[in-house]
């Protein structure tokens, strides 16, 4: 596998149900992101995970948990959502930018995430 | 409120011809501005970037303007091709931040 990873690609899932999105990157690189992308809207940033450690939660609701156990892997924890959570849900990779500088982040293919 | 805006959700443009795609921004503090491009079904990928401090990023086909006392930049593309129909997204990049944020998306389709 190369780049960056995401499995399920399409996820169907009731409001009780507890599910996982997982993320893997095959990069080298040392800062992961959740975001998610709703029907003609930006790409809203969710979390950022830098050398393993949440550096950034954008006021996101706790049904949603996110967890990177190392470098390469990140998940985001699903419970009790709703459906207007349903969306794409994009995870990214890149190199932590040091302070001013900017580094590519490479996406994965998306979550298709569904709520009914 | 959107600090990124691509106003036109949707551009068509002939085979050949120039493309041009728009981005408006309301924070000065950027360092960087970028485009991404997607195809469905797969994640955005990194086209082009320019930093600040400049005007105009050129690679090959691709032309990144930047105008910042209009807080404007543009995409062009030119010979536009069937290849290039895409949602191109606009984002800005700030360094204090660490993050990007993205605009909505402008929806191109290169008619052959």
């Amino acid at each position: 596998e190369t780049g960056v990873t995401q499995t399920p690609r399409h996820l169907v899932m009731g409001m009780t149900n507890k599910k996982s999105l997982k993320c893997e990157q095959h990069l080298g690189h040392n800062a992961m992101y959740w975001y998610k992308q709703s029907a003609k809207k930006p790409l809203e940033l969710m979390f950022v995970y830098s050398l393993e450690e949440r550096v950034e939660n954008n006021s996101v609701p706790s049904r949603f948990s996110p967890e990177c156990p190392n470098s390469s892997h990140l998940f985001l924890h699903l419970h009790t959502l709703q459906p207007e959570d349903s969306a794409l849900y994009l995870c990214a990779s890149s190199q932590d930018p040091l302070s001013g500088s900017f580094n590519e982040q490479f996406f994965g293919p998306g979550t298709r995430l569904t709520v009914l | 409120d959107q600090q990124v805006k691509q106003n036109s959700p949707s551009l068509s443009v002939q085979e050949g011809r120039i493309s041009i795609l728009n981005c408006d921004y309301t924070n000065s503090m950027f360092d960087y501005f970028l485009w991404y491009k997607k195809y469905p079904a797969e994640g955005p990928t990194f086209l082009i970037s320019i930093s600040s401090i400049k005007d105009k990023n050129e690679d090959g086909r691709f032309t990144v303007f930047l105008n910042k006392s209009a807080k404007h930049l543009s995409l062009h593309i030119v010979p536009s091709q069937p290849g290039d129909s895409a949602v191109y997204f606009c984002a800005a990049f700030s360094g204090s931040a660490r993050q990007l944020t993205f605009g909505s998306g402008t929806q191109l389709t290169v008619l052959p």
